[in-house]
Formats: C-alpha cells, sequence, structure tokens
C-alpha cells in the first residue's frame, strides 16, 4: 500500500472550514484514498473515500488532485466535536488498512 | 442497523490470566478485523478474518494471541497468559466486503 504523509496537527477556528491535506505520491491507478477519524476514547469513524474524482457527503468533501499524488478533506463548518485524528489511507480492495499517525485536528471556539 | 458491537467493553486481568474479547459484525458483514491501539499511539492491524477462515494474521504476536470467527457467534480475539503490555484498547471492524470497514467502539484491556 501507498505511504501517505500529513500534517502532525492543526488548528481551526470553529465555524471555519477545515482542510486536512495529505500526500500520496506513490498511489497506484486502483488505489482509493480513505479518510477515518478517531475522537479520544473512541472508535475509528468512517468519513469519505474516492478514486480519483472529487466525494461529498453529510460529513465531508472529499479533493483528490488529478495526478491523485494529493488529495485534501474538507470539513466545511467545523465544530468542537470535530477535534479528533484524521487518518488518511490508500488502500486496494483486498488490502488491509494500515492507519499512520495521522492530523490531530483541534477546533478552537 | 446496529454498528459493529464489541464486549467486553472494559476488561482487568491479572498477569497470567487469560483475556477473550469478542466482537459481532454489522449485520450482513462476513470479514471482520482486528486492531489494536496502544496507549498514545496509531491503530495496528492484527488479523483479518471471514467466516471460520483467517485471511491475513500478518500483525498478530507469534505467541499468546489467536483469533477465530466461527460459522455462527461473535469473532474472538484471545491473548493466554497476559503481561502489562498487552494492555491497550482493541478495535473490531467489519466490512461487507474487502472495502470500507466500520469499527466497534473497542475493548479496554488493563493488565494489573
Amino acid at each position: 500500500d501507498a505511504k501517505t504523509t500529513q500534517p502532525t496537527s492543526m488548528d481551526c477556528a470553529e465555524g471555519r472550514a477545515a482542510n486536512l491535506p495529505c500526500n500520496h505520491s506513490t498511489i497506484s491507478g486502483n488505489e482509493y484514498v480513505y479518510w477515518y477519524r478517531q475522537i479520544h476514547s473512541q472508535g475509528p469513524q468512517y468519513i469519505i473515500h474516492g478514486l480519483k474524482n472529487n466525494e461529498t457527503n453529510e460529513m465531508a468533501s472529499l479533493i483528490i488532485t488529478e495526478d491523485r499524488k494529493s488529495s485534501t478533506l474538507i470539513l466545511p463548518h467545523a465544530t468542537l466535536r470535530d477535534t479528533a485524528v484524521y487518518y488518511c489511507i490508500v488502500m486496494n480492495t483486498g488490502n488491509q488498512f494500515y492507519f499512520g499517525t495521522g492530523t490531530s485536528l483541534t477546533v478552537i471556539p | 442497523n446496529a454498528g459493529v458491537m464489541q464486549n467486553p467493553r472494559h476488561l482487568v486481568r491479572r498477569r497470567g490470566q487469560e483475556a477473550r474479547l469478542r466482537c459481532s459484525p454489522m449485520k450482513g458483514h462476513s470479514h471482520v478485523y482486528w486492531y489494536r491501539q496502544l496507549p498514545e499511539e496509531g491503530l495496528k492491524f492484527m488479523v483479518y478474518l471471514q467466516k471460520e477462515n483467517i485471511i491475513d494474521e500478518s500483525g498478530m504476536p507469534k505467541e499468546r494471541f489467536s483469533a477465530e470467527f466461527p460459522k455462527e457467534g461473535p469473532s474472538i480475539l484471545r491473548i493466554q497468559q497476559v503481561v502489562r503490555g498487552d494492555s491497550a484498547a482493541y478495535f473490531c471492524a467489519s466490512s461487507p466486503q474487502e472495502n470500507t470497514i466500520y469499527f466497534g467502539e473497542g475493548s479496554w484491556l488493563t493488565v494489573v
């Protein structure tokens, strides 16, 4: 599986958009980009995933660059409850999800 | 549709005892994954099972740890002769196929 690189930590003001970047320069053509988050002492929560097109759901938007070497998770209006560690994962169907260290997002009142 | 159910949520064991952690996948899901999270560390893949089969156990410690997913009933992660270093959160996840996985709330094991 391709390795991902994420900033260790980020802050975001409450109500503003949180933009979380992820680099995956060695991604292969059939690998998906997945995002999960883990709020302290809880199980990881699935957010969104995509292959090459941008995706949006009720939680977030995922923007994948045309060359697929990087992506950005966007939380459009961050709330205090969005404070969590966010994991960007790339994987093939049939492989396992390997979690890196993620980005610790703190939403500030 | 109930989510992935794990129990017990908290378990305390003395060194040398056995710990059994159970995971009931979401309805319709036949793939189960176990992860371990040591304090202040990330999630580490342990094992991937389908009904009655271990598909990938590359993350399982070679000794004392075993996992099963029987035809009937929950998946079980078993840790024999626990040591203090086994204290961690153990998360189970399930999926209907080999794609998006959904996690339970975890089982916290404390070895005293």
